[in-house]
């Protein structure tokens, strides 16, 4: 365990399904983040949150709606999905998300991901 | 601009041989440097980090020195197990960047047979 606990581990949606990924970190950490992982493609950022507000979007399609009602719980909202969207999303916390802090203080740590199927 | 360059896999080895994966960047200044590994059904785990040029970074047996004039990280052990059989991932940190701008190399899959 890593402190960062994923919930599904795996989820199979319809096109046409509404569906949420969790997730939660208990190490006090204030920065959380979701990161996408598909097959043979470098890990892409979707959200970044620091304390609570939304700091990075990297041009994530909107079907992806990303939610932190507080500094240990940050949710990934799934609708109209395509297959494309098929993968791995990882979420991650490190007590700081800024540029302002030490090295130390942003060192990520992962959930072990929710594996995503889009039929 | 800035990227993340690593050897294609698989690799696989046996059991005690010697290991290297290549990871090679790009990016203004001068970036922190890091190797991720990813065991099977789980996430990213910090391996080790190199801050600094001519840095070394080392954990559980593997090592990787920061080498400014050829831009490269490359991960080294040498005597791999089977309980190495993962996924590692090459990224850098440019300066004053938050962990958020990672960027991350597409991964090398091992494979250790006994």
């Amino acid at each position: 365990e890593t402190g960062v606990t994923q919930t599904p581990r795996h989820l199979v949606m319809g096109m046409t399904n509404k569906k949420s990924l969790k997730c939660e970190q208990h190490l006090g950490h204030n920065a959380m983040y979701w990161y996408k992982q598909s097959a043979k493609k470098p890990l892409e950022l979707m959200f970044v949150y620091n304390f609570k507000e939304q700091t990075e979007n990297n041009s994530v399609p909107s079907r992806f709606s990303p939610e932190c009602p507080n500094s240990s719980h940050l949710f990934l909202h799934l609708h109209t999905l395509q297959p494309e969207d098929s993968a791995l999303y990882l979420c991650a916390s490190s007590q700081d998300g800024s540029n302002r802090g030490s090295w130390g203080a942003n060192v990520l740590t992962f959930g072990a991901g929710s594996r995503l199927t889009v039929l | 601009g800035n990227s993340v360059t690593q050897m294609e896999g698989p690799v696989t080895l046996s059991e005690e041989a010697f290991l290297t994966i290549n990871c090679t960047y790009t990016a203004t200044g001068y970036p922190s440097l890091f190797w991720y590994v990813q065991y099977p059904g789980e996430g990213l785990q910090l391996l080790l980090k190199a801050t600094k040029a001519d840095d070394k970074g080392s954990n559980k047996g593997f090592e990787a020195t920061y080498r400014k004039e050829t831009t490269s990280f490359h991960l080294e052990k040498g005597s791999v197990q089977v309980s190495d059989s993962a996924v590692y991932f090459c990224a850098h940190l440019n300066y004053g960047g938050s962990q958020g701008n990672l960027i991350f190399g597409k991964g090398t899959k091992l494979s250790v047979k006994p």
